[in-house]
């Protein structure tokens, strides 16, 4: 059972430019989250979504960032018109329900570098 | 609002020596708490899941405990070993109608050396 894909695991983007991110949770888990790592800074909740639905996005930025979790197909996180303070390490994380005793499994990361 | 520390920041230790990572929260009403590994520049790896109603749990040379009265888990570590070498973070949960979000730590940096 392959775990949480990433990709891409490095992207390079110019300022004003857009940035996707992809995440493919593991089998069978329909559960995604989305966190975010700043330099020099802790994990940061952005946004919880189930399939075709967003739940959660009390930690998404309030403009520029947009998530979704198709019917078919991975997870997408879009940033659009990104500047320098978004280059960070986003990681996606999947569980296979919503219960408290559901254990996240995380993805490699992507790491975003803004130039 | 939920606020995670960890202490210390950062530790280093020779090999073998057994150690304990400290991890506070501010707000008791927990569902869960799980420890993890993150190695430079890769992504997470689940340690420990302990249950709100637990008081610890156990995985090989690793024990968590939780004391949810006091906001407070430790993260043991027996016979510490170079490949233990990580940053160690601990994150909680607390059921909202919104899901299970994890709140992290900063973490704490462990370096075991030879």
């Amino acid at each position: 059972n392959a775990g949480v894909m990433q990709n891409p695991r490095h992207l390079v983007r110019r300022r004003g430019q857009e940035a996707r991110l992809r995440c493919s949770p593991m089998k069978g888990h329909s559960h995604v989250y989305w966190y975010r790592q700043l330099p020099e800074e802790g994990l940061k909740f952005m946004v919880y979504l189930q399939k075709e639905n967003i739940i959660d996005e009390s930690g998404m930025p309030k403009e520029r960032f947009s998530a979704e979790f198709p019917k078919e197909g991975p997870s997408i996180l879009r940033i659009q018109q990104v500047v320098r303070g978004d280059s960070a390490a986003y990681f996606c994380a999947s569980s296979r329900q919503q219960g408290g005793g559901e254990t996240q499994y995380f993805g490699p990361g992507t790491r975003l570098l803004v130039l | 609002k939920q606020e995670v520390t960890q202490i210390p920041a950062a530790l280093s230790v020779p090999e073998g020596e057994n150690l304990v990572l400290n991890c506070s929260f501010t707000d008791s009403a927990i569902y869960n708490l799980q420890w993890f590994r993150q190695d430079p520049g890769k992504g997470l790896t689940s340690l420990l899941l302990i249950q709100s109603s637990q008081r610890e749990q156990t995985s090989g040379r690793l024990n968590a405990s939780l004391d949810k009265s006091s906001g407070r888990s430790t993260l043991y570590i027996a016979a510490s070993q170079p490949g233990d070498s990580a940053t160690y973070l601990c994150a909680v949960v607390i059921l909202t109608g919104g899901g299970n979000k994890l709140t992290f730590g900063t973490g704490t940096q462990l370096k075991v050396e030879l």
